[in-house]
């Protein structure tokens, strides 16, 4: 079983409000990912990290969507200012090493909803 | 275009019965993996850097990296197998980064 643990489960944002979303990865894993699900099921890559250093983002992700991973403390995905178009579910992992063929570790997700 | 296409989008299968799901990339690759996902759950990973034919108890994989194709067969399918069933392909270019392109999976329901 999966031990990412990311928070909250659910989040519920005006347009225009910040959103915050947080994930502990798996002990020992160095690198971790985000990604977006939404409701057609369609992932998008947004960033991934080896311990606090960026590795590879997309280009939505350094305009309205800043993330950290600094050391001792969560990762954290924060959405500047949110748009009914960021309505889905934030999904973290995290694995061995930064590589695709390493397994993923999911966490259940935060559920965003802008309204 | 989509880069990783899944097949059928759906399925309905009755307790008991096989299916095969089907995953074509349309461009190069070094590498996939196959993960279930239960309806607003985490994404498991079921089959990982698979070549040739793996199997894990009911589930088979048969990748063919070069011929950038894989399928997932499911054996005397259970009620507990519902959920949705993603593979996702990863292209690591010098830099490396892990990053993985998904497909929009395939909805599996068993009845009873």
């Amino acid at each position: 079983n999966s031990k990412v643990i990311q928070t909250p489960r659910y989040l519920v944002k005006g347009q225009g409000q910040k959103a915050k979303m947080r994930c502990i990865p798996e002990k020992g894993h160095p690198v971790v990912f985000w990604y977006q699900q939404n409701k057609n099921n369609e992932f998008k890559f947004l960033i991934n990290f080896q311990n606090q250093e960026v590795l590879q983002q997309i280009d939505m992700t350094e305009k309205r969507f800043s993330a950290e991973c600094p050391s001792n403390s969560p990762c954290s995905l924060e959405i500047q200012s949110s748009e009914a178009g960021d309505s889905a579910l934030y999904l973290c992992a995290s694995s061995l090493r930064r590589v695709s063929n390493e397994r993923l570790f999911f966490g259940h997700g935060t559920k965003l909803s802008v309204l | 275009g989509q880069q990783v296409q899944q097949s059928p989008t759906s399925l309905v299968l009755q307790e008991g019965e096989n299916a095969e799901l089907q995953c074509n990339f349309s461009t190069s690759l070094n590498s996939m993996q196959w993960f279930y996902q239960r309806p607003g759950g985490s994404l498991v990973s079921v089959f990982y850097n698979p070549s040739g034919t793996k199997q894990s108890g009911r589930l088979t994989s048969t990748t063919v990296i070069k011929e950038r194709r894989s399928s997932l067969h499911i054996s005397s399918s259970q009620i507990t197998d519902s959920g949705t069933y993603l593979c996702a392909m990863g292209r690591d270019t010098g830099g490396l980064s892990g990053k993985l392109t998904f497909g929009e999976g395939t909805q599996v329901t068993v009845i009873s």
